[in-house]
């Protein structure tokens, strides 16, 4: 059964810092794995697609890197602004009970960026 | 582009009763997959759908059900509402068959008194 989990549960930083968020995952037949942002109350906004033959991915200030045989990714973020305060979520899509695809998410990390 | 909409936005239903959900997804997307998220649980996938069809479920008991219609639109059922049951449902599209990059919707929020 595929775990993911994310670490840390919860970060504050001061307006500026650069950081990262990791995410782990138990079993390596993934085929892609993927970065969201959520605001409070609200949806899942897509941020960054890793595809499962791919190591990483860019997005303006964002980038996210890939490690099938560690069964971890990271999500760096640059010069962060506090706009960027939210709960950022990897998931990874398994092979779900039928065949199909379906999406395992991770605990989240609670990000707060002060000014 | 309209996105992932999904209505009512909030809901607050009693204990027994049951409640339907709706997801229209973005145009041209048949796949649709829901998902509850809890503060304890976090997000769990409960089914997804494509070409009307179920291909997809995850560990919810029978209570929950839901349907796809031929114009992509789905809805989500829960009978005989739990306290437990109080979370926010997204619904997510995708393009793509095989559901690979979702896009989702901003969620219902249920409340279970």
């Amino acid at each position: 059964k595929q775990e993911v989990t994310q670490i840390p549960a919860a970060l504050s930083v001061p307006e500026g810092e650069n950081l990262v968020l990791n995410c782990s995952f138990t079993d390596s037949a993934i085929y892609n794995l993927q970065w969201f942002r959520q605001d409070p109350g609200k949806g899942l906004t897509s941020l960054l697609l890793i595809q499962s033959s791919q190591r990483e991915q860019t997005s303006g200030r964002l980038n996210a890197s890939l490690d099938k045989s560690s069964g971890r990714s990271t999500l760096y973020i640059a010069a962060s602004q506090p706009g960027d305060s939210a709960t950022y979520l990897c998931a990874v899509i398994a092979r779900g009970n039928t065949g199909f695809q379906k999406l395992v998410f991770g605990t989240g990390t609670r990000l707060l960026v002060s000014p | 582009k309209a996105g992932v909409t999904q209505t009512p936005r909030y809901l607050i239903k009693t204990r027994g009763q049951q409640v339907t959900l709706s997801c229209s997804p973005i145009s041209g997307h048949r796949s649709v997959s829901w998902y509850q998220q809890t503060p304890g649980q976090g997000l769990q996938f409960l089914f997804e759908y494509f070409s009307e069809t179920q291909r997809n479920k995850g560990n919810f008991p029978g209570r929950f059900s839901g349907r796809q219609f031929s114009n992509s639109r789905s809805e989500m059922n829960v009978s005989t509402l739990e306290l437990g049951d109080s979370a926010l449902y997204l619904c997510a599209s995708s393009l793509d068959p095989l559901g690979l990059k979702l896009f989702f919707g901003s969620g219902t929020q249920l409340s279970v008194l």
